[in-house]
């Protein structure tokens, strides 16, 4: 399919373990965007590429969370020493960015669960 | 961006029309209004956007009000699928890029 895809849908890690969760964004978007989305809750912002430049990550909640994006496509996010509050849908989105076409497509997302 | 409110919870009968208010008191002259909808265990979904003229797409109309300071999301013809959490976002079309969701409007659709 032409949407974008994230792997893996889920992941259980133990705390202290390290998480890698993927994203596939929709061929030839610029942008792209990771969210954190707790139960019950709106998806809230975590980072923001254009290409292959962060251009925003003021919503990342510690040093333990890292993303990057190095050829401007597929972006990876990674957790360290991963706590039980970062159980959660980690959703991605991606925008072609352009004047009167920047809505944001998402991922179906990864649950991770923290155990 | 502007802070939007929008009622927890509504329901709709299957057929009929599904209004869905929203309330950005404070937007700006240059901020749009962007609706959003997020079905059980899948990603938010684009539904519609506007800045201060109605529109209508295949999905939904969007009526936002002359002062700007409230909206109507309106699905015609509500069906089971449009069950979901529908979302009130309103932001730049310039600047910052993330979207800011609330807590938005849980829509259960009875048959």
């Amino acid at each position: 399919g032409a949407g974008v895809s994230q792997s893996p849908r889920y992941k259980v890690a133990k705390r202290g373990q390290d998480v890698a969760l993927r994203c596939d964004p929709i061929s030839g978007h610029v942008s792209l965007f990771w969210y954190q989305q707790a139960l019950g809750q709106g998806p809230e912002f975590l980072t923001y590429f254009q290409n292959e430049a962060q251009l925003d990550k003021s919503g990342l909640p510690s040093d333990r969370f890292f993303a990057e994006r190095p050829e401007g496509s597929v972006s990876t996010l990674k957790i360290q020493r991963t706590q039980q509050e970062d159980s959660a849908v980690y959703l991605c989105a991606s925008s072609p960015d352009k004047p009167g076409l920047d809505e944001q497509y998402f991922g179906p997302g990864t649950r991770l669960t923290v155990t | 961006d502007a802070k939007t409110t929008q009622p927890p919870s509504m329901d709709c009968a299957e057929g009929r029309a599904a209004n869905l208010p929203c309330n950005h008191s404070t937007i700006s002259g240059n901020e749009y209004v962007y609706w959003y909808r997020q079905i059980h265990s899948q990603g938010p979904q684009y539904i519609i956007h506007g800045l201060k003229n109605n529109e209508t797409n295949e999905m939904a109309s969007l009526i936002i009000t002359e002062d700007r300071k409230s909206s109507t999301l309106i699905l015609p013809h509500a069906t089971l699928r449009d069950t979901a959490v529908y979302y009130c976002i309103v932001r730049y079309d310039t600047g910052r890029r993330a979207l800011t969701f609330g807590s938005g409007t849980r829509l259960q659709v009875q048959p």
